[in-house]
């Protein structure tokens, strides 16, 4: 079945410094999103990104949906402690179906 | 606006038992789906269903899990009888339409099954 390869697969940062994830395809996908999760919940919605070359902000987060429409990055700036958790990128290739990467855990050290 | 509930948050069964996870959607929500989380990795659609059919089971184990929303609203999905390989977060979502991605899934904060 299709795949979504996220890497890196876990990232240790200190509080302050800018964080970056990806995520790749071997085939098209329609939509890019990106969700967290924290521990004991379900994954939140963080970004949408639905055209090729799509550029999307939502405060200190920054996610670009690739030309190829078979990739897409998730930057974090200025990273806190709460950003701590679990980032899965996600997409639709073009079926209705949701697709997940396996995931970046990222921890921030005070 | 109340979010997706899911009940229990947490079961231990052995294997070979039956259990049975409920979600309760979002007020207004058409679709909703069922997703398996193995630890360590992202979640997996089993099924997905508009208002009370079924619009994708193919990656639903049918020869031991079942799933069913009867009036469109409340859904379970059971396992009968369970394996060790079933031990996963059983996450519930739902959206406002069938659009895919391009509608927001919201998510409720799971069931955490142990299979001993």
């Amino acid at each position: 079945g299709q795949q979504l390869n996220q890497s890196p697969q876990s990232m240790f940062i200190q509080e302050g410094e800018d964080v970056s994830m990806n995520c790749t395809s071997s085939s098209i996908f329609n939509t890019w999103l990106w969700y967290k999760q924290d521990p004991g919940e379900g994954p939140v919605l963080l970004i949408a990104l639905y055209k090729a070359g799509e550029l999307t902000s939502n405060g200190r987060l920054t996610a670009q949906f690739g030309i190829t429409r078979k990739d897409s990055f998730l930057n974090i700036s200025a990273s806190i402690p709460s950003d701590v958790g679990i980032y899965f990128c996600a997409g639709t290739p073009g079926t209705d179906k949701l697709i997940f990467g396996t995931g970046t855990r990222l921890q921030v050290f005070p | 606006e109340a979010g997706v509930a899911q009940s229990p948050r947490y079961k231990i069964i052995e294997k070979r038992q039956s259990v049975a996870f409920w979600c309760n959607p979002i007020s207004g929500h058409a679709t909703l789906y069922w997703y398996q989380q193995i630890l360590g990795q992202g979640p997996k659609l089993l099924i997905q269903f508009q208002n009370n059919g079924v619009v994708d089971d193919s990656q639903l184990p049918k020869d031991r899990f079942s799933a069913e929303r009867l009036k469109g609203v409340d859904s379970t999905l059971k396992i009968q009888p369970a394996k060790l390989e079933d031990s996963a977060v059983y996450l519930c979502a739902s959206s406002f339409s069938t659009s895919g991605g391009e509608e927001t899934q919201y998510f409720g904060p799971g069931t955490r099954l142990l299979v001993l």
